[in-house]
């Protein structure tokens, strides 16, 4: 066990729909990441957030967006979903802001299945 | 960001030591090199990390090339739970938009 919650563990929505996925991180960690994982493009990061504010953007759409709260839990929000967009998402945190000497903690991860 | 190449997948028995390489030419200075593994079904999870050194730790060693261009992650004994699939990461902040890419596939067999 990572110390990483996601909920929930699968969601199955319809395209146009729009969904919050959610990410509580290791007690005492302030980084949240997510990443995108689908079977032809890999492991993806999209966006980190440092102790409530956004650090860096990778390929995230404009369709998703997310944000950490003062208790430092984070959502990532999906909307006017496409089939494409049916991938595992997870969530990562780590103690401080990210740097090369830190270990990355990952959760189980969301399952997402756009009809 | 630097390019890694690994092979992709390896093979070995059972209480047998497992070298896996990697190939990161490209490396800066500061980078550090990751290693992430993702068993089945799982969330990747971290093995080990180095910047010059070899490393230990519990779960496996880091062996570092002296030119930073190369390094070799060896299970020492592998279990059948060491069968996933094995990332090098080189890098300076978990920010940057890298991909995990293919990594390496490990099969244990009984």
């Amino acid at each position: 066990d990572s110390g990483v919650t996601q909920t929930p563990k699968h969601l199955i929505t319809a395209t146009g729909q729009r969904v919050t996925l959610r990410c509580s991180p290791r007690s005492g960690d302030l980084s949240v990441y997510w990443y995108q994982q689908s079977l032809d493009q890999g492991l993806q990061f999209l966006i980190h957030y440092y102790n409530g504010e956004e650090r860096a953007k990778g390929n995230i759409l404009e369709r998703f967006s997310a944000q950490q709260f003062p208790d430092l839990h984070s959502e990532l929000n999906l909307s006017s979903l496409e089939l494409g967009d049916s991938a595992l998402y997870f969530c990562a945190s780590s103690v401080t802001q990210g740097w090369g000497d830190e270990k990355l903690f990952f959760g189980s991860g969301t399952q997402l299945s756009v009809l | 960001d630097a390019k890694t190449t690994q092979p992709n997948s390896m093979e070995s028995n059972e209480e047998e030591p497992v070298h896996l390489p990697c190939n990161h030419s490209t490396i800066s200075g500061t980078d550090y090199i990751h290693w992430y593994r993702q068993l089945p079904s799982q969330g990747p999870e971290y093995v080990i990390h180095g910047l010059t050194s070899n490393v230990n730790n519990r779960m496996a060693s880091l062996a570092i090339a002296e030119d930073r261009k190369s390094s070799t992650l060896i299970l020492h004994r592998a279990t059948l739970r060491d069968a996933a699939v094995y990332y090098c990461i080189p890098l300076f902040n978990y920010g940057q938009n890298f991909v995990f890419g293919p990594g390496t596939r490990l099969s244990v067999l009984p």
